[in-house]
């Protein structure tokens, strides 16, 4: 059974750095795409970023470029995003998701994770 | 970016009756080389993680009842639970991914009249 169960959220100060992560069970995190997925409290559905699974190309939404870093570890099945210089509006659950198709850039996701809430308040 | 509006925001439909949304896009999302249409919809409850529903616009994802069904193509698209159940109470959301970012709708509220 596919699993991705994230962890890390939690409150950090404006300006401040978290650094999430995503385990994945029940398949090879090598052989997909990976990506995160936000959504803000009352708010709907952003995606964040991206990660190839071969070449390791990666992307990222305008409003967090240069402040987040996504990266994997294959050998744990882990996903990781590090989030730094963090602003209020960051303040969100934040999913990690995996890709249904293999292509070089993000598609449509067909696992979840239940989500981990990252709060930025002072 | 592509810019993807839904409407409605929210609906009440009584059980056992149909359920429709709309999704439109700001662009195009039928890639000609494929005759494909880039375009997912989603269902997410509170406290849960988003479910896909169907993807390519009309494909339904494996496990998902046959009550939803996507359609259209190029800009406008549906989705419609013909038979509303009481399981069906969530938000939903379309998705493009024919370019990068992937963008969503702003989500409609599917609730019980």
């Amino acid at each position: 059974e596919v699993q991705l169960v994230e962890s890390g959220g939690g409150l950090v100060k404006p300006g401040g750095s978290l650094r999430l992560s995503c385990a994945a069970s029940g398949f090879s995190l090598s052989s997909y795409n990976m990506n995160w997925v936000r959504q803000a409290p009352g708010k709907g559905l952003e995606w964040v970023s991206y990660m190839s699974s071969g070449d390791g190309i990666m992307s990222y939404a305008d409003s967090v470029k240069g402040r987040f870093t996504i990266s994997r570890d294959n050998a744990k099945n882990s996903l990781f995003l590090q989030m730094n210089s963090l602003r209020a509006e960051d303040t969100a659950v934040y999913y990690c998701a995996r890709d249904l198709f293999v292509r070089q850039w993000p598609t449509t996701f067909d696992y979840w994770g239940q989500g981990t809430l990252v709060t930025v308040s002072s | 970016d592509i810019v993807m509006t839904q409407s409605p925001d929210s609906l009440a439909v009584s059980l056992g009756e149909r359920a429709t949304i709309n999704c439109k896009s700001s662009q195009s999302l039928l890639y000609s080389s494929n005759n494909k249409n880039y375009l997912s919809w989603y269902q997410l409850k509170p406290g849960q993680p988003p479910k896909l529903l169907t993807y390519w616009a009309s494909t339904r994802e494996s496990g998902v009842p046959d009550r939803f069904s996507g359609s259209g193509s190029g800009t406008d698209f549906t989705l419609t639970i013909s038979s509303l159940q009481a399981e069906d109470v969530a938000v939903y959301y379309c998705q493009q991914y024919y370019i990068t970012p992937p963008t969503f709708g702003q989500g409609t509220k599917v609730e019980i009249k």
